[in-house]
C-alpha cells in the first residue's frame, strides 16, 4: 500500500537533537493523524488535522510539534525526546476526518532515542 | 476516559478453523467500530467496520456488534496461516463530530497448519 507513504522508516538520535518525521498521503484525504505504537500498549492517538487545522492534541508533551502545511503533508518535529519516547510512529489520513471514516495507515517510523 | 479492551492472546487456532476474536468498550454511546489486522512489523490495515448493531460478513470475515453489550466481534472462518497477525479493535464517535478512534491493545491470533 503506497497510498500514505511515512520517511524515515529507522530512526535513531539522541536527546539533544532535533530530527523531524515525515508524513505525506496521496489518496485525496482530508484528515492526518499522529498515533503512537509502543510495545504492550494501544495506539495513541497524539495529533490530529483535518483540512490543515489542527483538531485534536491528546495532551502530547512539548517536545513533540506537528506541522500539516496542506491536506496532503504532515510533519512531526522531534526535539530533546526522552527514552520512554522510542516507539513505532505511525501516520494515517482519512477522508474528512469524521466518525464513520476509515482511516489509512502509513508504515511507520520506528524511533529509538538514545 | 474511553476503554477499549481484548484478550492480548496469543490465541492459536487449528488451519480450517474459526477464530473468535472479542472486544468491550466502555463508552456506551460509540457508534463505530473498526477490525484492522497489524502483521508483524507492518502497519494497522483495515479488515472490517460496522456501525449497526447485528452481523455484518465480508468474505470468510464476520463483525457482530452488540450496542446494548458493549461487545464487538470478529469471526474468521476456514482460518489460514495468513490470518496470523494481531487484530485490534478500534472505536469511536461517542460524541457528535468527534472524529477520535480508541484502539484496543490488540489481540494475537496464530493459525497452526
Amino acid at each position: 500500500e503506497t497510498g500514505v507513504t511515512q520517511t524515515p522508516r529507522h530512526l535513531v538520535m539522541g536527546m539533544t537533537n532535533k530530527k523531524s518525521l515525515k508524513c505525506e498521503q496521496h489518496l485525496g484525504h482530508n484528515a492526518m493523524y499522529w498515533y503512537k505504537q509502543s510495545a504492550k500498549k494501544p495506539l495513541e492517538l497524539m495529533f490530529v488535522y483535518n483540512f490543515k487545522e489542527q483538531t485534536e492534541n491528546n495532551s502530547v508533551p512539548s517536545r513533540f510539534s506537528p506541522e500539516c502545511p496542506n491536506s496532503s503533508h504532515l510533519f512531526l518535529h522531534l526535539h530533546t525526546l526522552q527514552p520512554e519516547d522510542s516507539a513505532l510512529y505511525l501516520c494515517a489520513s482519512s477522508p474528512s476526518g469524521g466518525y464513520t471514516d476509515t482511516q489509512y495507515f502509513g508504515p511507520g517510523t520506528r524511533l529509538t532515542v538514545l | 476516559q474511553k476503554e477499549v479492551e481484548q484478550n492480548s492472546g496469543p490465541l492459536s487456532v487449528p488451519e480450517g478453523a474459526i477464530a473468535s476474536l472479542n472486544c468491550t468498550y466502555s463508552d456506551r454511546v460509540s457508534q463505530s467500530f473498526f477490525w484492522y489486522r497489524q502483521y508483524s512489523g507492518k502497519s494497522p490495515e483495515l479488515i472490517m467496520s460496522i456501525y449497526s448493531n447485528g452481523d455484518k460478513e465480508d468474505g470468510r470475515f464476520t463483525a457482530q456488534l452488540n450496542k446494548a453489550s458493549q461487545y464487538v466481534s470478529l469471526l474468521i472462518r476456514d482460518s489460514q496461516p495468513s490470518d496470523s497477525a494481531t487484530y485490534l479493535c478500534a472505536v469511536g464517535g461517542s460524541n457528535f463530530g468527534n472524529e477520535k478512534l480508541t484502539f484496543g491493545t490488540g489481540t494475537r491470533l496464530t493459525i497452526i497448519p
